[in-house]
């Protein structure tokens, strides 16, 4: 199977800063990284995927990049109803791993 | 739009099993590929396992392979979760997800909401 880390594991920022998230695969996954935002309550949110491509209604402050092991989510300037947790997703391989998460926190 | 509405919230005792449901609406059943993904207190998501309808095959994470079947009936557009043999610690949200798959990307595009299973004596 193929593991996925993130870091950091949490993350206390403010509104308007920019923050960035990390994913690493255990082996190589190509472009195959997804990101989904997660709240209390409500089902995951697909944000990013194909390590790039921004899913239609994201808004476009959020992005990713990376190829083969290493990825990162960025968020451009946080918005209030951005604090949730993320995850990162393989889709290169069965069976389908996620990240441990990254909880972002307001400061 | 794409709907998966999940079967209402269940309460279990250990050794016990549990069938989920989750009707789709408004997307490709057959073709597309359902999959279920839980998340329990405190802890992140973890896919169990998936299938695709129009070939009926299941694909299970090898630590749910011995306790799940996933099936689907594509007259009612409906998917199934069946866990068997319940602990405590399959307290969790299961989620139903379709994984999409245009070209060679793969993504969980729609979500249902979650059905919390709680097992407990």
């Amino acid at each position: 199977d193929i593991q996925m880390t993130q870091s950091p594991s949490s993350l206390s920022a403010s509104v308007g800063d920019r923050v960035t998230i990390t994913c690493r695969a255990s082996q190589g996954i190509t472009k195959y990284l997804n990101w989904f935002q997660l709240k209390p309550g409500e089902a995951p949110k697909l944000l990013i995927y194909s390590a790039s491509t921004l899913q239609i209604g994201v808004p476009s402050r959020f992005s990713g990049s990376g190829s083969g092991t290493d990825f990162t989510l960025t968020i451009s300037s946080l918005q209030p109803e951005d604090f949730a947790t993320y995850y990162c997703q393989q889709s290169y391989s069965y069976p389908r791993t996620f990240g441990p998460g990254t909880k972002l926190e307001i400061k | 739009q794409v709907q998966l509405v999940q079967s209402g919230a269940e309460v279990k005792k250990p050794g016990s099993s549990v069938k989920v449901s989750c009707k789709a609406s408004g997307g490709t059943f057959s073709t597309d590929t359902l999959s279920w993904v839980r998340q329990a207190p405190g802890h992140g998501l973890e896919w169990m396992g998936g299938i695709m309808p129009m070939s009926g095959r299941p694909n299970y994470a090898q630590k749910f392979q011995d306790r799940v079947t996933i099936s689907a009936d594509k007259s009612t557009s409906t998917g199934y979760l069946d866990l068997r043999s319940l602990r405590s610690d399959d307290t969790a949200v299961y989620y139903c997800a379709r994984e999409r798959v245009v070209g060679n990307d793969w993504y969980f595009d729609f979500w249902g909401r979650g059905t919390l299973v709680t097992v407990s004596s």
